[in-house]
């Protein structure tokens, strides 16, 4: 899965509680994405990250935040988790003119 | 805003052909992808198009016009295992964002 990975891979949680999910990579990849997939709506951007400490939003990106201390980490946290967050999460790697390439997903419910 | 629009569903029969399309908003453009998708799976890459005209990997080949905002993927020879989501997704000039489609599901029936 060029060398990503997604922690953890499920997760139920209530409404209210702070959740965060980890996106790790071996690649040293510049450029690392998050996106939530949904029925009827596909794969939206929330966040990305263009290198250490530089992030910027996606187009749904309210309730969510982002850090990304070292090349290899960046993490999507909701700060206090609603059942509209109730998704499958994705992170994305890709180099310089490269495609981007998935990790295996995470996928949350907010009960 | 940036509409990516495909088809949500198309069905076909193993062996033959099929054509998936999408359409974009022009305005920026800086590149198409399409991706696969397999039900419970993550997306994979299948081929890039930035220039007019086909790009043809195996069995699977991508088309752009960049004047009309039009992409196809089409599949031959469908096989069972072609039964997938197929997403496309734009590049627009001045942003390192991937916006996607909402994606078409295929089924391929026997």
């Amino acid at each position: 899965d060029a060398g990503i990975t997604q922690s953890p891979r499920h997760k139920v949680t209530e409404t209210g509680t702070p959740v965060t999910l980890r996106c790790h990579q071996t690649e040293n990849h510049r450029y690392m994405y998050w996106y939530r997939q949904d029925p009827g709506h596909g794969l939206r951007l929330i966040h990305y990250s263009y290198g250490v400490k530089d992030t910027d939003k996606g187009e749904v990106s309210d309730g969510y935040s982002v850090s990304r201390s070292k090349t290899e980490d960046f993490l999507l946290t909701l700060e206090s988790a609603t059942s509209s967050q109730t998704s499958v999460y994705f992170c994305a790697i890709r180099a310089h003119n490269s495609p981007l390439h998935f990790g295996n997903g995470t996928r949350l419910t907010v009960t | 805003g940036q509409n990516i629009d495909q088809p949500t569903e198309m069905t076909a029969t193993e062996g033959a052909i099929v054509q998936i399309n999408c359409t974009y908003q022009t305005s920026g453009f800086n590149g198409l992808f399409w991706y696969q998708q397999h039900a419970g799976e993550a997306p994979t890459f299948l081929s890039y198009n930035v220039l007019d005209g086909l790009e043809e990997k195996g069995r699977f080949s991508s088309f752009l016009s960049r004047s009309k905002g039009y992409s196809y993927l089409l599949l031959k020879e469908l096989q069972m295992k072609d039964s997938a989501s197929y997403l496309c997704a734009v590049r627009f000039v001045g942003t390192d964002k991937l916006i996607f489609g909402t994606g078409t599901r295929l089924q391929v029936f026997p």
